[in-house]
C-alpha cells in the first residue's frame, strides 16, 4: 500500500552542524517528493521539492536527494540554526494525482 | 507574499453540531485542498476541488463531509454532524496550477477543531 516514513521521529543536532533527515517511501508511481517543515501551531510549509526525474536539488542551505533504486528520499540542512527547530515532513505525489502523501515527522532540535 | 488564509483559527462545538470551516486560497490559484492533522500524527488527504467540483478523495471524506466555493474567494470544509474523532487540526491548501507533479501545495495556517 501506500507509505512515506521516516527512520528517525526525533534529531538533536548543535548550532551550526549540518543536519540530515531521512525519509522512505513505497509508491513506486510516486514522482515528485516534496520537504515540508511545520513550527508549533503553524500549516506545513513548503521547503524544497524534486521531481523523479532528478536525484539532487539545492536550495539554499538545504538540499534533497533522491535515491529512486531504493526509495529513499533525505533533506540536508547546512549549518542549522535555532530557527531550523521544527517537524519536518517528506511527502509523496504521483503525475496527475492531487493528494501530497505525508510521512510521519521527523522532529529536528537545534542546540545552542 | 500571497498566503493561504484560515477562519476562525479554533472551533469548539458539541458533538454532533455542524461546523464550517473557512479557507481564503491564494488569489490566482486553481486548485483548493483539504487535509487534516490529527494531534501527534501526519497530515491526512482529505479533498481536492477544482472547477466547482470534486477531484479526489480519500476514504476520511465520507458523507459527513462536503466542501464549496461559494464565491470566488472563499472555499469552505463542512462537517455535518461532528464526532469527537474528528477533533483535528485542518489544513486548507491551494495550487496555481494543477495538483500534478511539480506543483507546490501552499498551506494555511489551520483550525483547530474541538468536538466535545
Amino acid at each position: 500500500g501506500e507509505s512515506v516514513g521516516l527512520h528517525l521521529p526525533t534529531l538533536s543536532v548543535q548550532e551550526g552542524d549540518n543536519s540530515i533527515i531521512n525519509c522512505a517511501y513505497s509508491n513506486s508511481a510516486s514522482d515528485y517528493f516534496i520537504w515540508y517543515k511545520q513550527e508549533s501551531g503553524k500549516g506545513p510549509q513548503f521547503i524544497i521539492d524534486i521531481r523523479s526525474n532528478m536525484d539532487k536539488r539545492q536550495g539554499q542551505r538545504v538540499t534533497v536527494l533522491l535515491n529512486k533504486t531504493v526509495k529513499h528520499l533525505s533533506l540536508q540542512i547546512a549549518a542549522t540554526q535555532p530557527g531550523d527547530s521544527a517537524v519536518y515532513f517528506c511527502a509523496e505525489r504521483e503525475t496527475g494525482g492531487f493528494k501530497t502523501i505525508f510521512g510521519a515527522g521527523t522532529r529536528l532540535f537545534v542546540k545552542a | 507574499e500571497p498566503e493561504v488564509t484560515q477562519t476562525p483559527s479554533h472551533q469548539v462545538t458539541q458533538m454532533g453540531q455542524e461546523v464550517i470551516l473557512r479557507c481564503v486560497p491564494i488569489s490566482n490559484h486553481l486548485y483548493f485542498y483539504w487535509y487534516r492533522q490529527i494531534l501527534g500524527q501526519k497530515v491526512e488527504f482529505l479533498v481536492s476541488f477544482y472547477n466547482n467540483e470534486i477531484s479526489e478523495k480519500s476514504e476520511i471524506f465520507d458523507d459527513q463531509f462536503s466542501v464549496e466555493r461559494p464565491d470566488g474567494s472563499n472555499f469552505t470544509l463542512k462537517i455535518r454532524s461532528t464526532k469527537l474523532e474528528d477533533s483535528a487540526m485542518y489544513f486548507c491548501a491551494s495550487s496555481p496550477i494543477s495538483g500534478g507533479a511539480g506543483d507546490t501545495q501552499y498551506f494555511g495556517p489551520g483550525t483547530r477543531l474541538t468536538v466535545l
